[in-house]
């Protein structure tokens, strides 16, 4: 079965650039999505199809992918960035969806 | 915009049938390429797919779950459900519903989920 591998937390200092990284050989072939959750409410997409923002995001997110790893980035982040986010693939091998561990981002 | 809203009951006696229901406004209801998802988190724990219905009826479940878990959809209602059978203290999590979209590329379908219920809090506990 395959996994997604996501880094448990990642500090950045406000104003600058956060990078969160999913790894997994299920990404060599399929696309990620990208979920943020702030405490106590539901996740929110904020990337999907690798690169893509929904209607609403931010321009400061962007995603990428290369290889077996996406990435997340926030540039410029603010005090309001702050929040767990999760990645996401579908496993065709299983027929199941994949979240990664889940990144708990702090702006310290 | 598509707007979910979870409904339930908040505790469960273990052994028993959690039944939620998920309310769809804003439209693609009806859409054939929308699936209907229902999520879950554990406390303190990260996200958890249950699996899938189509407004056809066709269903999708996760291989953890298969064996408990049944949906189900009201068309007539915008409404669709989620039936866990034989609940245990494991089955204390916040439980989501998502719509699911999919596409084609690469030679592969994907799927992601752009729309969520704000949740709903679920205790299995005698």
């Amino acid at each position: 079965s395959h996994d997604l591998t996501q880094p448990p937390s990642v500090s950045v200092s406000p104003g600058q650039t956060a990078s969160i990284t999913c790894s997994g050989d299920l990404l060599d072939y399929k696309d990620v999505s990208w979920y943020q959750q702030k405490a106590g409410q539901s996740p929110v997409m904020v990337i999907y199809q690798n690169k893509r923002r929904p209607s609403g995001i931010p321009e400061r997110f962007s995603g990428s992918s290369s290889g077996s790893t996406a990435t997340l980035t926030i540039s410029g982040t603010q005090a309001l960035d702050e929040a767990d986010y999760y990645c996401q693939a579908w496993d065709s091998s299983t027929a199941n969806v994949l979240f990664g561990g889940g990144t708990r981002l702090t702006v310290l | 915009q598509v707007l979910l809203q979870e409904s339930g009951p908040g505790l469960v006696k273990p052994s028993q049938t959690l039944t939620l229901s998920c309310a769809v406004s804003g439209g693609s209801f009806s859409s054939g390429s929308s699936s209907w998802t229902w999520l879950r988190q554990a406390p303190g724990k990260g996200l958890e797919w249950i699996g899938w219905i189509y407004y056809s009826g066709r269903t999708y479940y996760s291989s953890t779950l298969k064996s408990r878990a049944t949906f189900s959809i009201d068309t007539s209602k915008n409404q669709f459900s989620l039936h866990l059978t034989s609940v245990s203290a494991a089955d204390t999590a916040v439980y989501y519903c998502a719509r699911g979209l999919s596409y084609f590329a690469s030679g592969t379908t994907h799927y992601y989920f752009d729309f969520w219920g704000q949740g709903i809090p679920v205790t299995v506990s005698s």
